[in-house]
């Protein structure tokens, strides 16, 4: 089936510095996600991104995050400067609507530690 | 905002038994619901979406059934076998919240 691929799969990091996790979304799919989920917690709704544009945040989505898909490449998400408490698996997940009960596509995870 | 309450977090289960998976949710205006399931090192892969028209779905080797009533969604494993080894999620939404709200997840080991 469709896949949704994330790199890299781990990622360690010193606080303060950039980071940015790369997602590959299923082709010909126009709406993007990213989620988190910190260890032992669910996982929470960050950000969605659609024509280039944040259409929706959670306050999750602090002013150190930013979302970006330059030219159909890969959708990213950029952390500057970490923190400790950005240590996190972070999901990427892709639709090719919005609508409610779309499929989302999900990759397997990028787990950033940030010592 | 919408809470979501998975139990158990681990389910043990012998190859050809059956299995049962809850979710609790807590926002009567949840319209949307879905199951997840993450196999080792992969994404989460939609077992079922389930609208809330709908009480009782059936698909390949489960049913998931629908009870708005106490707001619960639940996930039942027919005849488990090894291949149903993963993390099981249920996920809700309605139609004004930000993307979905998750459970905490359900880990089955299967084992013969």
């Amino acid at each position: 089936g469709p896949k949704v691929l994330q790199i890299p799969s781990h990622q360690i990091i010193d606080m303060g510095q950039m980071v940015t996790l790369n997602c590959d979304p299923v082709s010909n799919h126009l709406y993007f996600y990213w989620y988190k989920q910190i260890l032992g917690q669910q996982m929470e709704f960050l950000v969605n991104f659609y024509n280039g544009k944040v259409m929706e945040k959670s306050k999750l989505f602090k002013d150190q995050f930013s979302v970006e898909r330059p030219d159909g490449s890969y959708f990213t998400l950029k952390i500057q400067p970490t923190a400790l408490e950005d240590s996190a698996v972070y999901f990427c997940a892709s639709s090719s609507d919005r609508v409610s009960a779309e499929t989302l596509y999900f990759g397997s995870g990028t787990r950033l530690t940030v010592l | 905002g919408e809470q979501v309450e998975q139990r158990p977090p681990h389910l043990s289960v012998r190859e050809g038994d059956s299995a049962v998976i809850i979710c609790t949710y807590t926002d009567p205006n949840s319209y949307y619901f879905f199951w997840y399931k993450q196999e080792p090192g992969a994404g989460l892969q939609l077992l079922m979406k389930v609208f809330s028209s709908t009480e009782i779905n059936e698909g390949q080797g489960f049913t998931v059934l629908l009870n708005k009533k106490d707001k619960q969604l639940s996930l039942n494993l027919t005849a488990a076998h090894p291949g149903d080894s993963a993390v099981y999620f249920c996920a809700v939404r309605n139609n004004y919240a930000q993307g979905l709200t998750f459970g905490l997840g359900t880990r089955v080991s299967v084992f013969p």
